[in-house]
């Protein structure tokens, strides 16, 4: 079955940009979404379409891509930055939904 | 506002069969499609299937077909995910979310997620 591969951690200190990766070789013909989940929380999407922001979601975060990688970026991250990264994606016939494996990013 | 409210935690021994139920509102319930996701403990997010609210059709994961069930009530604005032959493995939080206006394939807004403990 079709997966997506993240970095299981990424530390950054406060004020600082994170970039957080995900891979998948369908991912050059599908659309990438990003999703944060604080603990004990429902996610929440903070980019859509690659590198699209949904209201409300604050200008630090944004999205690019390039081949089969996919990259969430968070400038200037803040002590309310800190906690799970999920991207989202479609298997190559865009029938299946998958996630990746979660990254978890630490405020230092 | 959107909003997703789903049913209440749930205790189920193996083999027995589990319904968590997600009501919509704040919009056209019959617009836009349902996904289920679930989060076992320190787990990844998996997505198990969604449902067109408006004519009915599924797409159910592969790991999952044949166990899964996702129904709708278009009169009560509310989408149904049933689950059966529990395993202590699928103990989980069940989370349902609708499809994104803006790119049909991605999830938001989600419900609150429901507990489901399979326990002997």
């Amino acid at each position: 079955s079709y997966e997506l591969t993240q970095p299981p951690s990424v530390s950054v200190s406060p004020g600082q940009t994170a970039r957080i990766t995900c891979s998948g070789d369908a991912l050059p013909k599908q659309y990438a979404y990003w999703y944060q989940q604080k603990p004990g929380q429902a996610p929440v999407m903070v980019i859509y379409k690659d590198s699209e922001r949904p209201s409300g979601i604050p200008e630090r975060f944004s999205g690019s891509s390039s081949g089969t990688t996919v990259t969430l970026t968070i400038s200037g991250v803040q002590a309310e930055d800190e906690a799970d990264y999920y991207c989202q994606s479609a298997d190559s016939s865009g029938t299946y939904v998958v996630f990746g494996g979660g990254t978890k990013l630490t405020v230092l | 506002q959107v909003q997703l409210v789903q049913s209440g935690a749930e205790v189920k021994k193996p083999g027995a069969s589990v319904k968590v139920s997600c009501r919509a509102s704040g919009y056209t319930f019959t617009t836009y499609g349902m996904h289920w996701v679930r989060q076992a403990p320190g787990q990844r997010l998996e997505w198990m299937g969604w449902i067109n609210a408006g004519n009915g059709n599924t797409e159910y994961s592969q790991k999952l077909q044949g166990r899964v069930t996702i129904t709708r009530d278009t009169s009560a604005s509310t989408a149904y995910m049933e689950l059966s032959s529990l395993r202590f493995e699928d103990t989980a939080v069940y989370y349902c979310a609708r499809d994104f206006p803006y790119s049909t394939g991605s999830l938001d807004p989600w419900g609150q997620g429901t507990l489901v403990t399979v326990s002997s």
